[in-house]
């Protein structure tokens, strides 16, 4: 079984500042991990995913993150951040054989202030 | 269709009802899942249908909850004698099988639930 551990339950940042939001994640088997993204009164969507290969992802509005098989983390990352990117920011993990479910972190409350 | 139908989108209820919340995946995807988001909770997972294969029911709270997926597409998630801790969002998602895109869920809207 996987799961998830997202520390932050709530970011505070000011604008054009660089964010990192923190996901550790714990599994008996190799992985696919993610990033969804819930903005205010919207659904899920996704942010980028590690499958295979590089282990620097990059994703939409200028996002990335690094999958980290020793530290088993996969932490997201901005260089600079909007207002805009206030939300909600899940990091999910699956194993990557067959067909295994989806398990969430409890999520982190990205707020970016003027 | 175009993406992850759910309805109703909203849904109040008294204490001890029973409801019925429906979710209609992408055409196409054998995955369907159903999540419960409660303030502060993030998203729990409930139930896992893949294509033909037993459903996944861990995530279950109780046997008050139950799902059904018909034909391999429409899923039905009941609550019986719903509770006041029952409210929440019920979010479905769907995902399609094999290659690349395994795992990469498309979310519904959601279905919000209050019990009074």
């Amino acid at each position: 079984a996987q799961s998830v551990t997202q520390l932050d339950s709530q970011v505070p940042v000011f604008e054009e500042a660089p964010v990192e939001l923190r996901c550790n994640y714990s599994s008996s088997v190799s992985v696919y991990l993610f990033w969804y993204v819930q903005y205010p009164n919207q659904g899920l969507q996704l942010l980028l995913k590690y499958l295979s290969g590089s282990t620097l992802v990059k994703g939409i509005n200028g996002f990335e993150a690094e999958f980290n098989k020793s530290q088993t983390s996969f932490h997201l990352r901005k260089p600079s951040v909007h207002i805009s990117d206030t939300a909600e920011y899940f990091c999910a993990v699956s194993g990557n054989t067959g067909f295994q479910k989806l398990v969430f972190g409890t999520g982190t409350r990205l707020l970016v202030s003027p | 269709g175009a993406g992850v139908s759910q309805s109703p989108s909203n849904k109040v209820t008294e204490k001890g009802k029973d409801v019925e919340l429906r979710c209609d995946p992408i055409s196409g995807h054998t995955a369907l899942y159903w999540y419960r988001q409660s303030l502060g909770q993030g998203l729990e997972f409930l139930i896992y249908f893949q294509g033909n294969s037993a459903p996944d029911k861990s995530g279950l709270p109780s046997d008050r909850f139950s799902a059904e997926r018909t034909g391999g597409s429409v899923s039905t998630l009941t609550i019986q004698r719903t509770q006041q801790e029952d409210s929440a969002v019920y979010l479905c998602a769907s995902s399609p099988s094999g290659g690349s895109g395994a795992n990469v869920l498309t979310f519904g809207a959601g279905s919000r639930l209050t019990v009074l």
